[in-house]
């Protein structure tokens, strides 16, 4: 089955500086690559997600780069912010079954 | 619109016991999912649910049963609780793909913080 493996597990910054975090995934059959954020005692919630036909999406501070070729992609985030912090998982995912991550926890300092 | 909400929210239990954890969702979608969330071990796939009255194993089925007997809830049972269930359990619900799209975003639950002990 799918295997996604996540690094750094913990991720330290000043604000203002850019943060990247990356995924590799085992199986090339995986089509769909979201990026979830989890806040202190919430739910995961999705902040970006790409799809296999495409290599690199963006929305404002945040893009997702995709190499299906050496199956791995990345979260980039730019001018990071106070609010930036929180837990970030990757997910790999095909038929609709996603498979995670271990999960980066990033911290801005002020 | 409250999306997917989870009772209880904290539960503690002896072990042996038994619990149902509920999740209601009220987007209509057709697939749901619980996740057992642990340290350094991001979310696991427990078992999922493709559409009413279905159900499937996930990637660790063991010690915990489901059940989908209307669209919008999925319940998730422990028979005899043991100190290894001892996690925080999420559930997910995702709309059928349309045609042409292989995948349809998740979205999640606040989560149950089950402690066994």
């Amino acid at each position: 089955g799918e295997n996604v493996e996540q690094h750094p597990s913990t991720l330290s910054v000043q604000e203002g500086d850019s943060a990247v975090i990356k995924c590799t995934y085992s199986d090339s059959a995986s089509n769909y690559f979201p990026w979830y954020k989890q806040e202190l005692g919430k739910g995961p919630q999705l902040i970006i997600d790409i799809r296999s036909n495409v290599g690199e999406k963006k929305d404002q501070r945040i893009a997702v780069t995709l190499n299906k070729t050496a199956k791995h992609f990345s979260l980039h985030i730019t001018e990071t912010q106070p609010e930036d912090s929180a837990v970030y998982f990757c997910a790999a995912s095909r038929a609709q079954k996603l498979v995670f991550g271990q999960g980066t926890r990033l911290t801005i300092n002020p | 619109n409250a999306g997917v909400t989870q009772t209880p929210k904290f539960r503690v239990l002896k072990t042996g016991q038994s619990m149902t954890l509920l999740c209601a969702q009220d987007m209509n979608h057709e697939y749901m999912y619980w996740y057992r969330q642990d340290p350094g071990m991001g979310l696991r796939l427990i078992h999922y649910s493709v559409g009413e009255g279905t159900t499937a194993k996930g990637e660790v089925p063991d010690g915990y049963n489901v059940s989908r007997l209307k669209k919008q809830n999925f319940l998730l049972g422990l028979e005899s609780a043991a100190p290894s269930q001892t996690s925080v359990y999420f559930c997910a619900s995702s709309e059928m793909p349309p045609l042409g799209v292989m995948n349809t975003e998740a979205f999640f639950g606040q989560g149950t913080r089950l402690t066994v002990v």
